[in-house]
């Protein structure tokens, strides 16, 4: 079955750089969640949109900003990037209204 | 996370039960989820349990929900080798798969 699929899988990015990380659903799910974790933590809740409209904000850095597009894929961009940035960000999917959460395998990022 | 708490560390023999808990603060939650994580993966979500359930099982996983405590454990039969991971405990602030908080994980180890 057809899972959530991230890109790129690893980064590597200088201080102050920006970054933009890609979430491609599971087909026919319309909403997405960005989860960020931390070396040794648990997933942080960011971002989630339903339907193209953002549907709920957690703690998401005012550097960052995030959007899904028409086809239901959805874009994590992050600018001035920080060391404390490097982190796991996972993006999972859902159908609205359904109790199952789907995460992708991540995109690992790295900043120096 | 700060609203759903696990112990960190469990260690079985194979072959033994393992039982993981937790215990959650809002009461208001509608879902409560378990997933795994191995090593440099993503989180595979397990089960999930509706909050007016008490109990699900599915093959060698067994959910039990105390509400009136916020306490919820998965219990894992015949432990393998391969159930080495991260286990986390979650809530879903919403009434679906909204916004998920996660605890800090459960690092479950087996012994030979």
């Amino acid at each position: 079955a057809a899972g959530v699929i991230q890109s790129p899988r690893h980064l590597i990015k200088e201080k102050r750089e920006t970054a933009t990380l890609k979430c491609y659903p599971i087909p026919r799910h319309d909403t997405v969640y960005w989860y960020q974790q931390g070396p040794g933590q648990d997933p942080q809740f960011l971002i989630s949109f339903y339907e193209k409209m953002q549907s709920d904000k957690g703690s998401i850095p005012d550097r960052f900003s995030a959007q899904q597009f028409s086809d239901y894929h959805s874009e994590l961009n992050m600018s001035s990037l920080e060391l404390g940035d490097s982190a796991l960000y996972f993006c999972a999917s859902s159908l609205e209204g359904g109790p199952e959460a789907f995460f992708g395998q991540g995109t690992r990022l790295t900043v120096v | 996370g700060e609203d759903v708490e696990q112990s960190l560390f469990l260690s079985v023999r194979e072959g033994d039960s393992s039982v993981i808990n937790c215990t959650y603060t809002d009461s208001s939650s509608t879902y409560l989820y378990w997933y795994k994580q191995e090593p440099g993966a993503g989180l595979q979500l397990l089960t999930y349990i509706f909050s007016n359930m008490d109990m699900k099982q599915d093959q060698r996983l067994t959910v039990l929900l105390n509400k009136k405590d916020k306490h919820l454990s998965l219990r894992i039969a015949d432990t393998q080798t391969g159930d080495s991971a991260i286990y986390f405990c979650a809530e879903s602030m919403g009434s679906s798969a909204s916004k998920i908080i996660f605890g800090s994980g459960t690092r479950l180890s087996i012994r030979p």
